[in-house]
């Protein structure tokens, strides 16, 4: 069954350092997002991509976020200058013609990367 | 703005049905999804209803939705200690352009015991 994968599992980073999360979203999706749970919270939208531009983001996706498909398969996530406060788990989701008969509006979601800054 | 809510916690015995209750606010979302979550592990779509119906049942869960009072269930009979999660009721967002987005309620931790 296809599926979304992300690497790495976990990063740990120093506070100011440039970290990039990556994701392989389902092959013939066309839409991808990335969510982040920060531990206790709700899961929370950051943005949306479609057709290789961002088409929606939360307030939370400031200029020290950004998104990137560099090469038709991955899909990446870069937060320029970590935070204490970017500590969280970081979720990838792909959605396409839906699987096992499920709807267009389905997300699939990877396993997240859990990014831990100190 | 949008809003989903659920109770954090619920405590069953085996074989027993656990259900889990959720309220939403924006009454234009055309999904309402189910999500489990074990330890450690990523968000795994569990089932999904479409807003136009009432009831939907998959195997050992049954989703239900009151439209009019905003209400989502999910009913999971004869409770095993393998459902142990945390159990994520989530509302499809449309945005005006025609994208969407996933509205998440904070998550229901069940517990299963013997």
């Amino acid at each position: 069954e296809p599926e979304v994968t992300q690497t790495p599992s976990h990063q740990v980073t120093q506070m100011g350092q440039e970290v990039i999360l990556r994701c392989v979203p389902i092959s013939n999706h066309l839409y991808f997002y990335w969510y982040r749970q920060i531990l206790g919270q709700k899961v929370e939208f950051l943005v949306s991509f479609y057709n290789n531009e961002i088409s929606e983001k939360s307030e939370i996706f400031d200029d020290q976020f950004s998104v990137e498909r560099p090469d038709g398969s991955n899909f990446t996530l870069k937060i320029r200058s970590t935070k204490l406060e970017d500590s969280a788990m970081y979720f990838c989701a792909s959605r396409g013609p839906g699987l096992a008969g499920g709807p267009t509006d389905t997300q699939y979601f990877g396993p997240g990367t859990r990014l831990t800054v100190l | 703005g949008e809003d989903v809510e659920q109770s954090l916690f619920l405590s069953v015995r085996e074989g027993d049905s656990s259900v889990i209750n959720c309220t939403y606010t924006d009454s234009s979302s055309t999904y309402l999804y189910w999500y489990k979550q074990e330890p450690g592990a990523g968000l795994q779509l569990l089932t999904y209803i479409f807003s136009n119906m009432d009831m939907k049942q998959d195997q050992r869960l049954t989703v239900l939705l009151n439209k009019k009072d905003k209400h989502l269930s999910l009913r999971i009979a004869d409770t095993q200690t393998g459902d142990s999660a945390i159990y994520f009721c989530a509302e499809s967002f449309m945005f005006s352009g025609g994208y969407n987005k996933l509205i998440f309620g904070a998550g229901t931790r069940l517990a299963v015991h013997p």
